[in-house]
């Protein structure tokens, strides 16, 4: 059965530090990797990733994807109150391209 | 540029009342739509999804069923709900690239349902 773990579950940080989240996967057919942000209600993207050892980088957010080892890592560095999210990591697989889904990392940045 | 609405924001409904749950799209022609669930420390479940008018896909057997009656117009629907159906409930659109993969999700701003 295809499945997506992130760990950790949850992480609390001071503002400043540098965080690392991680998303493994086991599917059939892997596609993309793909990141979301969500704050409050509605998820947003981040990032995706197909090719592995290609660093996605989007200000002080970024992504990479290694394919032997069947992951991806989040960087965040100088965390900010405003980071405080659930990060959710989701991949697409198989033939018919669903997306599987991890339970997400909810990181919470104290000033 | 591209929006997507779902209302309502919140609602509380009692067991065995019917649901429905409206989500359109606006500044696109022919999305992927989407029905996603996700219950408290769970991920997001993929309830059904939409690559045309008419056309559903039903992802999990449950309670619920999703009609499309125009290209922008997703609704998800209940006859009678359950106290299982209690959720936030997210609508979200894609456009297939050239490629044939699956561009990144766009989600609307969620439907927390209480089934008391």
């Amino acid at each position: 059965e295809d499945k997506v773990v992130q760990s950790p579950l949850s992480l609390v940080v001071h503002e400043g530090d540098t965080v690392t989240l991680n998303c493994s996967y086991e599917v059939t057919n892997f596609r993309s990797l793909l990141w979301y942000k969500q704050e409050k209600k509605a998820p947003t993207f981040l990032f995706m990733l197909t090719s592995s050892g290609i660093e996605k980088k989007s200000g002080r957010l970024s992504s990479i994807l290694d394919k032997k080892e069947l992951s991806s890592i989040l960087n965040i560095t100088a965390t900010q109150t405003g980071d405080s999210a659930i990060y959710l990591c989701a991949v697409e697989a198989g033939n018919n391209r669903k997306l599987i889904w991890g339970l997400g990392t909810s990181l919470a940045v104290n000033p | 540029s591209q929006t997507i609405h779902q209302w309502p924001a919140t609602l509380v409904q009692p067991v065995g009342s019917p649901l429905s749950l409206e989500c359109t799209v606006e500044g696109t022609s022919n999305p992927n739509l989407y029905w996603y669930r996700q219950a408290a420390g769970r991920g997001l479940q993929l309830l059904f999804y939409s690559v045309g008018i008419g056309q559903i896909s039903s992802e999990v057997p449950q309670n619920l069923s999703a009609s499309r009656p125009q290209d922008r117009q997703f609704i998800l629907s209940s006859k009678k709900l359950l106290l299982s159906d209690s959720g936030f409930y997210l609508c979200a659109w894609s456009v297939r690239s050239f490629w044939g993969t699956n561009e990144k999700l766009f989600f609307g701003s969620g439907t927390q349902l209480s089934v008391l």
